[in-house]
């Protein structure tokens, strides 16, 4: 099993609408959750670390299940500058990060 | 501007020659790491350094080698490049090792023919 699976999508969101996507890792020892976001042949960057009480930043929302292994994020009122793909990316708790493949993410107009 | 730059851009390699990619960080980072990234596989890591003076390997480390001198230089070495070493390859910082957050390089693209 890897340690971190992510269905690849593609995500086909009408624009305004909700879309989210789940991360399961497999190592139950991690300790620090993030999503990162990447465009196209461009640099991963921090979208937002994910606490175990859940956090928001805007018409984004990231939760953590410890008890089932996986982390979710959810995006409200999709824009076209939304299109991207999401990593999901885990300590796995051998003081390294694990990256997943990534959730694409495409918002039609 | 604060952050990390990546050199070259981009690169086209004949096989069996040496390359040295280099990344440098001006945030006084800790640590450094190289991954690499290819279709459908995401990103691997391939080498890291914890603090100036020491390295580690990581998922794939086999025909690469890095050094870690100073603080904000911490170059990739390919010694005698080979196809399958064709990929996108990004440089990232720390402020601390791998429980911090990271903060990657543009990243160089890479093609050993």
């Amino acid at each position: 099993r890897k340690e971190v699976e992510q269905d690849p999508g593609p995500f086909n969101v009408p624009e305004g609408a909700t879309v989210a996507f789940n991360c399961t890792y497999s190592n139950s020892a991690s300790q620090s959750f993030f999503w990162y976001r990447q465009d196209c042949r461009k640099e991963p960057k921090l979208l937002m670390s994910v606490y175990s009480s859940g956090n928001e930043d805007g018409r984004f929302t990231a939760q953590l299940n410890r008890a089932s292994q996986y982390i979710s994020l959810l995006i409200r009122d999709s824009k076209l500058s939304d299109s991207a793909t999401y990593l999901c990316v885990v300590n796995d708790g051998n003081n390294r990060l694990a990256f997943g493949k990534g959730n694409q993410v495409v918002v039609i107009p | 501007i604060a952050g990390i730059t990546q050199a070259p851009t981009s690169q086209i390699l004949a096989a069996g020659r040496r390359m040295t990619l280099r990344c440098t960080q001006d945030m006084r980072h800790n640590a450094m790491y190289w991954y690499r990234q290819d279709l459908g596989l995401g990103l691997r890591l391939i080498h890291y350094s914890n603090t100036a003076g020491t390295t580690g390997k990581g998922e794939v480390p086999d025909g690469y080698s890095v050094s870690r001198a100073n603080t904000d230089d911490f170059p990739l070495t390919l010694a005698s490049a080979v196809p399958s070493q064709t990929s996108v390859y990004f440089c990232a910082s720390s402020a601390e090792p791998s429980t911090d957050t990271q903060y990657f390089g543009p990243g160089t693209r890479l093609t050993v023919l």
